[in-house]
């Protein structure tokens, strides 16, 4: 059973555009952490959310967490092709989300 | 440099095979973990380990063998796998909800 739903799967999208992916689920989560994984490597960490309607900002991206803490996305202004990778989201005790497959193209 | 090191980046291995994967981290941290990631499945969670002790095994086939000698190493014996245990393997490891994982194994079962 996969405790989080990610949406889009895929994405490509021109650089210079605009993006927001999901992070869903039925399930409260007292934090939920996003992470970017490129090709060959493991998933880095980006931001952990704690408080239900908390906004962190990282440079162009934006997470935010949903106010009854079951969903979070993830909006990245003005993509360039460096954002492209797997994007996933976890909860706590890291089971993760299938992913966003990102594609910025130049 | 993660801070997390796995060895080696690639393996490839027979299915008669027994080798190792192996895992170190010198964070400081007091949990690991491996993880599988196949390419038509989410990361799964094979095993925790909490000060050396494992606290979590995700239904993992016996052919997959963890061992935690300290808070420090981790290792993953393989042995008789199958082909469709090619995947990406990666080691994390963990202290007050911040995660660290390595660049992971390329495995490859033939």
């Amino acid at each position: 059973t996969q405790l989080l739903e990610q949406s889009p799967q895929f994405l490509s999208i021109q650089e210079g555009e605009n993006l927001t992916v999901y992070c869903n689920s039925s399930s409260v989560f007292s934090s939920l952490q996003w992470y970017r994984q490129e090709p060959g490597e493991g998933p880095v960490l980006l931001v952990t959310v704690v408080t239900g309607g908390e906004v962190k900002k990282l440079k162009r991206l934006t997470f935010q967490f949903g106010d009854a803490r079951k969903d979070s996305s993830l909006h990245i202004t003005a993509a360039q092709p460096g954002d492209t990778g797997l994007y996933l989201c976890a909860p706590r005790f890291m089971r993760f989300g299938a992913g966003t497959r990102l594609t910025v193209k130049p | 440099e993660t801070g997390v090191t796995q060895t080696p980046r690639h393996l490839v291995m027979g299915m008669t095979n027994k080798k190792s994967l192996k895992c170190e981290q010198h964070l400081g941290h007091n949990a690991m973990y491996w993880y599988k990631q196949s390419a038509k499945k989410p990361l799964e969670l094979m095993f925790v380990y909490n000060f050396k002790e494992q606290t979590e095994n995700n239904s993992v086939p016996s052919r997959f063998s963890p061992e935690c000698p300290n808070s420090s190493h981790l290792f993953l014996h393989l042995h008789t796998l199958q082909p469709e245990d090619s995947a990406l393997y990666l080691c994390a490891s963990s202290q007050e909800g911040r995660y660290t994982f390595g660049s992971g194994t390329r495995l490859t079962v033939v």
